[in-house]
């Protein structure tokens, strides 16, 4: 079992809708979440960040943490053309190589106007 | 702003050839990253650095070294490139300092092409 699923999609949306998007995790020991947006031709930038469980909310995103069902998601609400991108999530240790993160593979996202 | 640079956007080169990546960092991170991200495989990571002149190997280091001689420079070389490296190159850079570690910065990518 690979330590971080997420599914690749495509994932197509028009434009105003919610988009979920979502990642499995393996290993519990996993404490702090990110998610990383990837512009075509572009390097990932961070988006959001949680640590453990809980929700966090930043405008039209927001981010969820389940950590008994080892589950987080990334919710956009009211889409726009300029969301579309791909999606990365990121998740790493507490202590030890706290600066080594395991990547999703990334879901790409289009947004429709 | 942090800005992570990357020498080359595009570069094409022949097997059996040494391939030097560079990257850049202006914000004084101690971390520093070389991943390559294929289609279907996602981000992978080739080799880090938390210190200048120290290094780990990262998930697929098989082909690959690297060099810190500067706490702002990463390379990343290839000794005798192969048809299977060809892909696109990402550094990032990350500091230890108070939840920096979780951000990573990217560079633009290098999109690497041996023929």
């Amino acid at each position: 079992q690979k330590e971080v699923e997420q599914d690749p999609g495509p994932l197509s949306v028009p434009e105003g809708a919610i988009v979920s998007l979502n990642c499995t995790y393996s290993n519990s020991a996993f404490q702090y979440f990110m998610w990383y947006r990837q512009y075509s031709r572009k390097g990932p930038e961070l988006l959001m960040y949680t640590y453990s469980s809980g929700n966090k909310e930043d405008g039209r995103f927001t981010a969820q943490v389940d950590k008994s069902s080892k589950y987080i998601s990334l919710f956009i609400r009211d889409s726009q053309p300029s969301d579309s991108a791909t999606y990365l999530c990121a998740m790493r240790f507490s202590g030890g190589s706290n600066y080594k993160l395991t990547f999703g593979k990334g879901t790409l996202l289009t947004v429709n106007p | 702003d942090v800005k992570v640079t990357q020498s080359s956007r595009y570069l094409v080169k022949r097997t059996g050839e040494k391939v030097f990546l560079e990257c850049v960092q202006d914000m004084d991170h101690e971390n520093m990253f070389w991943y390559r991200q294929d289609p279907g495989l996602g981000l992978r990571l080739i080799y880090f650095s938390y210190d200048v002149k120290m290094k780990e190997k990262g998930d697929i280091p098989e082909g690959y070294s690297v060099s810190r001689e500067k706490k702002e420079r990463f390379s990343l070389i290839l000794e005798s490139a192969s048809t299977n490296q060809t892909s696109m190159y990402l550094c990032a850079s990350s500091s230890n300092r108070l939840r920096g570690a979780d951000t990573q910065y990217f560079g633009p990518g290098t999109r690497l092409t041996v023929l």
